[in-house]
């Protein structure tokens, strides 16, 4: 079985430019997360979906932040326009969610963003 | 504002001791908890996870918690220089996941 899967890897841009990442999640799981790393940090929650409907936006940026989920299973992020302190990993993770239970999430490899 | 605290290390360690790593969380409606190990430029594995009151054993690890104290921990019995990681605390509320800062474990051979 095939984890989450990520793209790209790293990503290196300049200052008010625009930058996507996107992740494809495991097969079966109806939650998808996007957080963010900063270096020696624990992740942050951006946003969550359950299937196609965004359930908790609250810390993500809206101002230069969006956020889509096709058809309830591939996702992607975007910022527009980056600034510096956008850069950090950018995790996609994916879980079984059933009435508010977490069962654990998986997690992709990530995105490094720089943004310089 | 969930609150999840963690030593920051770096905790050090001799090959074969055992490692104890602790949390605290301030949201009393958390079920569920977990721990999740981070090797350096890699994304977070989960190792552990545990929904009840008392210890849960996984091969080298157990996890302990204590729902009325708000506190969860990571034991690693017989410690490597593979478990040299950072270990971050995630307990679950509301369907998502509260990340700790991590705590840093270094392994001496």
């Amino acid at each position: 079985e095939a984890g989450v899967v990520q793209s790209p890897r790293y990503k290196i841009i300049e200052k008010k430019q625009p930058v996507a990442f996107w992740c494809n999640p495991i097969s079966g799981h109806n939650t998808l997360y996007w957080y963010r790393q900063n270096l020696g940090q624990g992740p942050e929650l951006l946003i969550r979906y359950e299937n196609e409907e965004a359930v908790d936006d609250s810390q993500l940026p809206k101002d230069r932040f969006s956020a889509e989920r096709l058809k309830g299973v591939d996702s992607t992020l975007k910022i527009q326009p980056a600034e510096l302190g956008d850069s950090a990993v950018y995790l996609c993770a994916s879980s079984l969610v059933v009435a508010d239970s977490n069962y654990g999430y998986t997690f992709g490899s990530g995105t490094r963003l720089t943004v310089v | 504002q969930k609150e999840v605290e963690q030593n920051s290390g770096p905790l050090s360690v001799p090959e074969g001791a055992i490692a104890s790593l602790n949390c605290t969380y301030s949201d009393r409606g958390s079920q569920s908890f977990f721990w999740y190990r981070q090797y350096s430029g890699k994304s977070p594995e989960l190792i552990m996870s545990i929904y009840s009151n008392g210890d849960k054993e996984d091969g080298r690890f157990t996890a302990q918690l204590n729902k009325a104290s708000q506190y969860v921990s990571l034991l690693i019995r017989d410690s490597q220089p593979s478990d040299s990681a950072t270990y971050l605390c995630a307990p679950g509320s509301q369907g998502n996941l509260i990340f700790g800062k991590g705590t840093k474990l270094s392994v001496k051979p």
